[in-house]
């Protein structure tokens, strides 16, 4: 089956650094990639779509000088936040879309957890 | 009022039960309903995926749409501990890729 791995798990930083959250395709070519954010017992919440070698598009009310993404292949895209603040922390979760297909060719990374002390 | 409305549980059941979970939702334009499974610390994973209302099975799982009422229900039978889980619905307004709104998720844990 398709898979989507992410990079780091896990990471702590301090308030004020930046930090970079790889998403992979491994078995696939994903012409779109989105980033999603969950905090703890609410839905995850989508905050931008990304399409390789074009500009990311995301949701309304997200920062995107503060949440960088960069769709550089077919089978990566990054997600940089930079600046992070404490309620930057919580778990951020990609997926990428294999072709040109629906809902159901959508595949989800195993997320990132991100604290920002 | 929230576009998608799931109860959080969390519901506990023994091994063997029939599991029901339900959202409702409030925006008559969704056509594509899906249900993802999530693990602890892990990504959501797709179980089930219907169009429009009426029932969509796949061996021990049963979806349901009732677009009149606005309403769509996951059926497990004979859940197993490894059912334990949390189960997201979704929804969107087309197959191909538009904003899909998830549920926040029923925590379900099978005791065995």
């Amino acid at each position: 089956g398709a898979v989507v791995s992410q990079h780091p798990s896990r990471v702590i930083c301090k308030s004020g650094t930046s930090v970079k959250i790889e998403c992979r395709s491994l078995d696939f070519q994903a012409t779109t990639m989105f980033w999603y954010r969950q905090f703890p017992k609410q839905s995850l919440m989508l905050m931008a779509t990304s399409n390789e070698g074009s500009k990311a598009t995301y949701e309304q009310g997200v920062e995107k000088d503060k949440f960088l993404i960069n769709h550089a292949s077919l089978t990566l895209s990054t997600l940089t936040v930079t600046s992070a603040h404490p309620e930057d922390s919580s778990f951020y979760i990609c997926s990428a879309r294999a072709g040109t297909g629906g809902v159901e060719t959508q595949y989800f990374g195993p997320g990132t957890r991100l604290l920002v002390l | 009022q929230k576009e998608v409305e799931q109860d959080p549980g969390p519901l506990s059941v023994p091994e063997g039960a029939i599991v029901s979970l339900n959202c409702t939702y409030s925006n008559s334009a969704f056509q594509y309903f899906m249900w993802y499974r999530q693990y602890s610390r892990k990504g959501p994973e797709l179980l089930m995926y219907t169009y429009s209302s009426g029932n969509k099975e796949d061996g021990r799982f049963t979806a349901q749409v009732d677009k009149s009422s606005k309403y769509i229900s996951l059926f497990i039978r004979d859940s197993q501990p490894s059912d334990s889980a949390t189960y997201l619905c979704a929804m969107s307004w087309s197959g191909g890729y538009q904003k899909v709104t998830f549920g926040t998720g029923t925590k379900l844990q099978v005791i065995p």
